[in-house]
């Protein structure tokens, strides 16, 4: 089983510059969401999706857009990428609320933004 | 604050030894779960304890949760070279969607 895939692995940008991370799950999860990593520190939520069509902003989502247009996939945009999101990227997605069940995550998309 | 405070922040033992890692919140403590991140990759799920309960096990994991002190251990017993991660714990007091991360604890096993 495939479980959450991201694509790339790997990014670099320019400052200004705009970019989709990809996330796919095959498992038929209806909650995903998008976290990001910064060095020594835990994740931060950017947003999430409680199925197909539903999208709301997680702790930190200035910068970022998302949409859910089908149950499998989960895009994350950046519309004009700086510097503060150099980050490693992480979608999880889980059959339930990420709060009472297991979360699955991607191996996650290392961005730099110079 | 949600996030959950991890002690220690690092922790190096032997092979065969205990690990023991502790956490707690300023909040009410709902559901809490601990996850694994070995370097670079993505989070691995470990365990989930209820609010009303007050130990799980989980293999050579074993997981207390105490909501009167708003804190949780994560015991590893008979530690391997491969248990060498960052284990987060995770508080979802007050939210269906989002866990909240700790800085976690960096957990190194030596041979």
């Amino acid at each position: 089983n495939a479980g959450v895939t991201q694509t790339p692995k790997f990014q670099v940008l320019k400052t200004g510059q705009s970019m989709t991370l990809q996330c796919a799950q095959d498992m038929n999860h209806e909650y995903m969401s998008w976290y990001r990593q910064d060095p020594g520190m835990g994740l931060r939520l950017i947003h999430y999706s409680v199925g197909a069509g539903i999208t709301d902003q997680g702790e930190v989502p200035n910068g970022y857009n998302v949409s859910r247009s089908t149950t499998e996939d989960f895009p994350l945009r950046l519309l004009s990428a700086a510097p503060s999101q150099t980050s490693v990227y992480f979608c999880a997605s889980s059959s339930g609320p990420h709060t009472a069940t297991e979360a699955f995550f991607g191996q996650g998309t290392r961005l730099t933004v110079v | 604050s949600q996030q959950g405070e991890e002690d220690p922040q690092a922790l190096s033992i032997q092979e065969g030894e205990n690990a023991t890692m502790n956490c707690s919140y300023k909040t009410s403590i709902n559901n809490l779960q601990w996850y694994r991140q070995n370097s670079g990759r993505g989070l691995v799920h470990l365990i989930l304890i209820r609010s009303n309960e007050r130990e799980k096990h989980s293999g050579r994991l074993r997981v207390t949760l105490d909501t009167s002190k708003k804190s949780s251990s994560l015991l590893i017993t008979a530690s391997r070279a491969a248990d060498t991660a960052s284990y987060f714990c995770v508080n979802s007091g007050g939210s269906n969607y989002k866990l909240t991360f700790g800085k976690g604890t960096l957990l190194t096993v030596n041979p």
